[in-house]
């Protein structure tokens, strides 16, 4: 295992719920990250934290909201999503911020928006 | 677009044959990573590779870089049923403090 993990790694909510995914990492890292993954899309970057501020907002709508409580942990919380926000949601950890350090992956939650 | 794009968009070869994808940007970068995703997983890094190098090995992994052409290739050896997977190159670029993934090679190793 990567060591860094993800709850749920299913979800299927409707438009009008509010859910969160959660994202623990047990490596130390300094920095953490959410992605989505859609299908015949590259993997695109939403959110990233460096010690636990939020240091990059890829132009996410509102209806996604990250959290960052310490540096092991990060949320991203839903509300009133669309279908085509179903995607695969992948959380990622480096030791620091930075291009020039690999990315450490949890398996994701694959969500589906009725 | 800044992202490496990935060719062949699939490949499928018997088990035991050697499998070469290549990676194609448009910039400038500081390095270059490979990951491997199995189906509805995570990634997972297997090599970066810096502007400056040329050739990088891991077990049955070669990876090759030519800033020139800016290009690179993943070369698996030997390749295995466990090798079945999509492959993504990510581009690290000067100025940028994020990586660039493209949209992957899947590779299918039949037995």
């Amino acid at each position: 295992e990567t060591g860094v993990t993800q709850t749920p790694r299913h979800l299927v909510m409707g438009m009008t719920n509010k859910k969160s995914l959660k994202c623990e990492q047990h490596l130390g890292h300094n920095a953490m990250y959410w992605y989505k993954q859609s299908a015949k899309k590259p993997l695109e970057l939403m959110f990233v934290y460096n010690f636990k501020e939020q240091t990059e907002n890829n132009s996410v709508p509102s209806r996604f909201s990250p959290e960052c409580p310490n540096s092991s942990h990060l949320f991203l919380h839903l509300h009133t999503l669309q279908p085509e926000d179903s995607a695969l949601y992948l959380c990622a950890s480096s030791q620091v911020w930075d291009i020039d350090v690999e990315l450490f992956f949890g398996s994701g939650t694959q969500l589906s928006v009725l | 677009s800044q992202q490496g794009e990935e060719d062949p968009q699939a490949l499928s070869i018997q088990e035991g044959e050697n499998a070469t994808m290549n990676c194609s940007y448009k910039t400038s970068i500081n390095n270059l990573q490979w990951y491997r995703q199995n189906s509805g997983r995570g990634l997972v890094h297997l090599i970066l590779i810096r502007s400056n190098e040329r050739e990088k090995h891991s077990g049955r992994l070669r990876v090759t870089l030519d800033t020139s052409k800016k290009s690179s290739s993943l070369l698996i050896t030997a390749s295995r049923a466990a090798d079945t997977a999509s492959y993504f190159c990510a581009t690290g670029f000067q100025g940028a403090q994020k990586l660039v993934f493209g949209q992957g090679t899947r590779l299918t190793i039949n037995p």
